[in-house]
């Protein structure tokens, strides 16, 4: 069965750079959800996206942004890199943000800033 | 908001021990409850959940059942397994119900030792 699909899964920057990470949901789900995992966290919702518009906010800092385009893919820009930001960074999707479906996720883009 | 609170590890099992992992929230309703693993290297799985009260979640023969009175979903296996060794969340949707954005436990690291 299609998975959810990450893209890179492994990312090095410098801090002060720009990064965007991919997420390609489950085919027919129109629901996206980010979330951030520090080293030894637990995972911290960033925001998501319903049939293309934002949903939920959640912690996400004004250096981020993300979209959900007209294919259902996700991307999460993040700019001015900080070394706090080195963390794993989740997309989940799921068919509908209703009617108790659960929330399938991704493996994960690794982001490294030095 | 709901908050979870999740017994913190690590823990440390030989094979075919009983595993308990304690976990309680706090929520207005009845939300639906999780759990996720994650395996060292990959994404979080969803392990079993729970939509109302007295349910009992189970999967790969770990057991949690949705207690309203005592606001737990503690997370049991009869007999543990080295493939078992893995990071677990507790979850449930931060607004209640069961659907939306997840708050997630502090994650408890289970080690299996032969």
């Amino acid at each position: 069965a299609a998975g959810v699909i990450q893209s890179p899964r492994h990312l090095i920057k410098e801090k002060r750079e720009t990064a965007t990470l991919k997420c390609y949901p489950i085919p027919r789900h129109d629901t996206v959800y980010w979330y951030q995992q520090g080293p030894g966290q637990d995972p911290q919702f960033l925001i998501s996206f319903y049939e293309k518009m934002q949903s939920d906010k959640g912690s996400i800092p004004d250096r981020f942004s993300a979209q959900q385009f007209s294919d259902y893919h996700s991307e999460l820009n993040m700019s001015s890199l900080e070394l706090g930001d080195s963390a794993l960074y989740f997309c989940a999707s799921s068919p509908s943000p209703t009617g108790g479906f659960e929330q399938f996720f991704g493996p994960g883009t690794r982001l490294t800033v030095l | 908001g709901n908050s979870v609170t999740q017994m913190e590890g690590p823990v440390t099992l030989s094979e075919e021990a009983f595993l308990t992992i304690n976990c309680t929230y706090t929520a207005t309703g009845y939300p639906s409850l999780f759990w996720y693993v994650q395996y060292p290297g990959e994404g979080l799985q969803l392990l079993l959940k729970a939509t109302k009260a007295d349910d009992k979640g189970s999967n790969k023969g770990f057991e949690a059942t949705y207690r309203k009175e005592t606001t737990s979903f503690h997370l049991e296996k009869g007999s543990v397994q080295v493939s078992d060794s893995a990071v677990y969340f507790c979850a449930l949707p931060i607004y209640g119900g069961s659907q939306g954005n997840l708050i997630f436990g502090k994650g408890t690291k289970l080690s299996v030792k032969p």
